[in-house]
């Protein structure tokens, strides 16, 4: 599968601060996709970006793949304590559900 | 969305022993699951393809004759990880593709071998 590096490994926030973690590959996806898992839990899908320079929004937060399509951010705008978790991407691959994830970002929200 | 069911979510297991964990696609039919292996604090790490009536598929360096893997019905597959030890002791789980986008995720199971 296609690899990406993911960006950082952790990080610690005040509630209400803004979070960005970013994903950065050397080679062209054809898409990528991004997961929430929360502590104990399992992996949630958020959303998949398709095409070159796609922003989409959910509430607060917005995804962003990159012009060239090799690298993707997820940003959230104040963050409460409910967004605690860690945020996988993952290039989409040509078996839906096989995946190649990132190393993830472990968000944790300090209230 | 599509529900997966993974069973047992925890396990505890002396060592030297089997363990099965079953993957249940509930509301829809899954030719093709998958199964990873995520240690504390890391990422998930494909194990191998589940293939409905043929043999699975392994990613390299994953041991095919300890992690034995049946998917005999097109909503169920097993994975048994044979003669346990501790460095087994991980979070195993599985997942299915219900047409074009995303994955979904059994609960996945906390193994630990004593």
């Amino acid at each position: 599968g296609q690899q990406v590096m993911q960006i950082p490994q952790y990080q610690h926030v005040q509630e209400g601060e803004d979070f960005t973690t970013y994903c950065n590959s050397s080679t062209t996806l054809s898409n990528i996709q991004w997961y929430k898992q929360r502590p104990g839990g399992h992996p949630v899908f958020l959303i998949q970006l398709v095409k070159s320079g796609e922003v989409k929004k959910q509430k607060r937060l917005t995804f962003q793949f990159g012009e060239a399509k090799k690298n993707s951010s997820l940003h959230i705008t104040a963050t409460q304590t409910t967004d605690v978790g860690t945020y996988f991407c993952a290039p989409g691959g040509t078996s839906y559900g096989k995946l190649t994830f990132g190393q993830g970002t472990i968000l944790t929200v300090h209230p | 969305g599509a529900v997966v069911s993974q069973h047992p979510s925890r396990v505890i297991c002396k060592s030297g022993t089997s363990v099965k964990i079953e993957c249940r696609s509930l509301d829809f039919q899954a030719t093709t699951m998958f199964w990873y292996r995520q240690f504390p604090k890391q990422s998930l790490m494909l194990m191998a393809t589940s293939n409905e009536g043929s043999k699975a598929t392994y990613e390299q360096g994953v041991e095919k004759d300890k992690f034995l893997i049946n998917h005999a019905s097109l909503t169920l597959s097993t994975l048994t990880v044979t003669s346990a030890h501790p460095e087994d002791s991980s979070f195993y789980i599985c997942s299915a593709g219900q047409g074009a986008t995303e994955a979904f995720f059994g609960q996945g199971t906390r193994l630990t071998v004593v």
